[in-house]
């Protein structure tokens, strides 16, 4: 069965830290990978996505991840940490299996110390 | 408009009233779908509808009942609900179903209280 794991519900960083949200999943066929954020208040927005081209994948307001493979990993991160970053983060799989289902992690709270 | 709209924003109804929740997205997009956000749970997939058609209703109590008269409107009529089913309900679209690729564009969701 495809599933999604996000170690961690809750990761604090300071201002200007590194960034690193993990994802896991589980899937026996070529997934569809993503990362949604959801500010408060508002639905989620899509951060980026892997869709088997290139490993490392950029996405918006300097986020990238990489999928691994053999780790079975998607994780996200950015260099550097800002205020406006504080939100929740979701990765989410995409896998056909006779139709295409997407799975949403728990989601990890992102808080960020001045 | 643009993107994804819904409404009310935020809703309070008795376990006896009858409302509707209503979803139009301006993206030109086939498929749309409805999401149950609670606290401490994952995203719940409630209907999905692709073409005006409903291709999944995961085990959804039929106190909800989803209507999609085209492709750019979502509604979810709600009636008799139980406490239990106050939480953010998301609603979202993407080019299609079928699609691996496709991403979704979620609204910013109606926050729901049943009192």
């Amino acid at each position: 069965a495809q599933s999604v794991t996000q170690l961690g519900s809750h990761v604090s960083v300071s201002e200007g830290a590194l960034v690193l949200l993990r994802c896991n999943y589980s899937s026996s066929v070529p997934p569809y990978l993503f990362w949604y954020v959801q500010y408060p208040n508002q639905g989620l927005q899509l951060l980026l996505k892997y869709t088997s081209a290139a490993t490392l994948v950029k996405g918006i307001n300097g986020f990238e991840a990489e999928f691994k493979k053999s780790e079975t990993s998607f994780h996200l991160t950015k260099p550097s940490a800002h205020m406006s970053d504080a939100a929740e983060y979701f990765c989410a799989v995409r896998v056909n299996t006779g139709g295409f289902k997407t799975i949403f992690g728990a989601g990890t709270r992102l808080f960020v110390k001045a | 408009e643009t993107g994804v709209t819904q409404t009310p924003r935020h809703l309070v109804m008795g376990m006896t009233n009858k409302k509707s929740l209503k979803c139009e997205q301006h993206l030109g997009h086939n498929a749309m779908y409805w999401y149950k956000q609670s606290a401490k749970k994952p995203l719940e997939l409630m209907f999905v509808y692709n073409f005006k058609e409903q291709t999944e209703n995961n085990s959804v109590p039929s106190r909800f009942s989803p209507e999609c008269p085209n492709s750019s409107h979502l509604f979810l009529h709600l009636h008799t609900l139980q406490p239990e089913d106050s939480a953010l309900y998301l609603c979202a679209s993407s080019q299609d179903w079928a699609g691996g690729s496709y991403e979704q564009y979620f609204g910013p969701g109606t926050r729901l209280t049943v009192t």
